[in-house]
């Protein structure tokens, strides 16, 4: 399996309260994304970065920010927690150079965020 | 971005071949298609990636058609193991800075003894 980790794996925090969920590649891939996964609607991009300091916004970015201020770590932040942000939180990787046609994401063991 | 859509469930037994189908008509002359699985609190995994005709791996068979306004999954021989759900992406490769992939609600497979 790819070397991908999130922290925390679990989460309950209040209304409000910022949060950061943390993922970690030692794999050096330079693409890295954060989706969000509810009940009935698969997964949702919300933001990803093509490399350090570059981000862009996913379906879903409204209430998130990221930063990536090196290769191996991807921040998602919760600037004001709301309920509907509730959710599990996957992050993913990739690497595909010049030339490579391939969409293989690897994907991380996901957050569990409860919002009360 | 090309949308797609999926059966929302669909059952099978032990030893069948199973077929699942993707539509996306819109899908754009540089898209390609891309099937994941997921199981129960698991991230989703890359199963098959294709552009057109058939690609095969050992897991899985990708049949495009030449209008490749869909997509078909084949699962071979499925056993309880493949009870997932399954997620069919169209996008542009990820080297291309504007690639954003969409992941629709997926199929979710039942295999049955």
């Amino acid at each position: 399996d790819a070397g991908i980790t999130q922290s925390p794996r679990h989460k309950v925090t209040e209304t409000g309260t910022p949060v950061t969920l943390r993922c970690h590649q030692t794999e050096n891939h330079r693409y890295m994304y954060w989706y969000r996964q509810d009940p009935g609607h698969g997964l949702r991009l919300i933001h990803y970065s093509y490399g350090v300091k570059d981000t862009d916004k996913g379906e879903v970015s409204d209430g998130y920010s990221v930063s990536r201020s090196k290769t191996e770590d991807f921040l998602l932040t919760l600037e004001s927690a709301t309920s509907s942000q509730t959710s599990v939180y996957f992050c993913a990787i990739s690497e595909a150079t010049s030339g490579s046609s391939s969409n293989e994401q690897f994907f991380g063991p996901g957050t569990r965020l409860t919002v009360l | 971005l090309a949308k797609t859509t999926q059966p929302i469930s669909m059952d099978s037994y032990e030893g069948q071949e199973v077929n699942i189908t993707c539509s996306h008509n819109n899908i754009a002359t540089n898209d390609y298609i891309t099937w994941y699985q997921q199981f129960p609190s698991q991230g989703p995994r890359f199963i098959i990636q294709g552009y057109k005709t058939k690609v095969t791996n050992e897991v899985a068979s990708l049949f495009i058609p030449a209008d490749r306004k869909s997509s078909t999954l084949s699962l071979p021989r499925v056993s309880l193991s493949d009870t997932a759900v399954y997620y069919c992406l169209v996008g542009v490769p990820f080297y291309s800075s504007a690639s954003k992939i969409i992941f629709g609600s997926g199929t979710r497979l039942s295999i049955r003894p």
